[in-house]
């Protein structure tokens, strides 16, 4: 079965520097999200991305994050200047051609800021 | 975002069926009920979702009521590894997915 794949699977970075986490959706799909989770907290909605724009983003992922897609397949989340906060799982998502379907998450990239 | 109330934890008895409710009653008419789980850290598993009617996949059952307001996953047969945390989500448009505190399910030999 098709599943979205994650990599690394865990980063540790030096607080200031700046982290790209990569994601492959699964191939036929054309909605893409980034979650995270900070240790024993919930999942928390970051961004959606859809025909190459930015949908919806909510109110942590500010001027510090972005997002691209970079060739037909990947899909990055990039934090410029990493701060002790920012240290969480990141899960990437996606689904089909119709956004009412369901979200399919990758395993996640465990992010350690030193 | 409409939200939705779960019991924080519920044991079930392994080969028995598991019954998860979830209130939703702010659900609009056009969004979907979502169900996932979470097994430790690993991502969120899809498991079913529904719109008004019944559905049934080969993990789960939905059934939703019909005022909408509420849902419950049942899973038939429930084994030790399905012990997780399972979320309730009414999704936006855009596709943004609020997930809740869920419900610890425990599944006891």
């Amino acid at each position: 079965e098709p599943e979205v794949t994650q990599t690394p699977s865990h980063q540790v970075t030096q607080m200031g520097q700046e982290v790209i986490l990569r994601c492959v959706p699964i191939s036929n799909h054309l909605y893409f999200y980034w979650y995270r989770q900070i240790l024993g907290q919930k999942v928390e909605f970051l961004v959606s991305f859809y025909n190459n724009e930015i949908s919806e983003k909510s109110e942590i992922f500010d001027d510090q994050f972005s997002v691209e897609r970079p060739d037909g397949s990947n899909f990055t989340l990039k934090i410029r200047s990493t701060k002790l906060e920012d240290s969480a799982m990141y899960f990437c998502a996606s689904s089909g051609r119709n956004s009412n379907q369901p979200q399919h998450f990758g395993d996640g990239t465990r992010l350690s800021i030193l | 975002d409409a939200k939705t109330t779960q019991p924080t934890s519920m044991d079930c008895a392994e080969g028995r069926a598991a019954n998860l409710p979830c209130n939703h009653s702010t659900i609009s008419g056009n969004e979907y009920v979502y169900w996932y789980r979470q097994i430790h850290s690993q991502g969120p598993q899809y498991i079913i979702h529904g719109l008004k009617n019944n559905e049934t996949n080969e993990m789960a059952s939905l059934i939703i009521t019909e005022d909408r307001k509420s849902s419950t996953l049942i899973l038939p047969h429930a084994t030790l590894r399905d012990t997780a945390v399972y979320y309730c989500i009414v999704r936006t448009n855009a596709g943004k997915s609020t997930f809740g505190d869920g419900t610890t399910l425990t599944v006891k030999p």
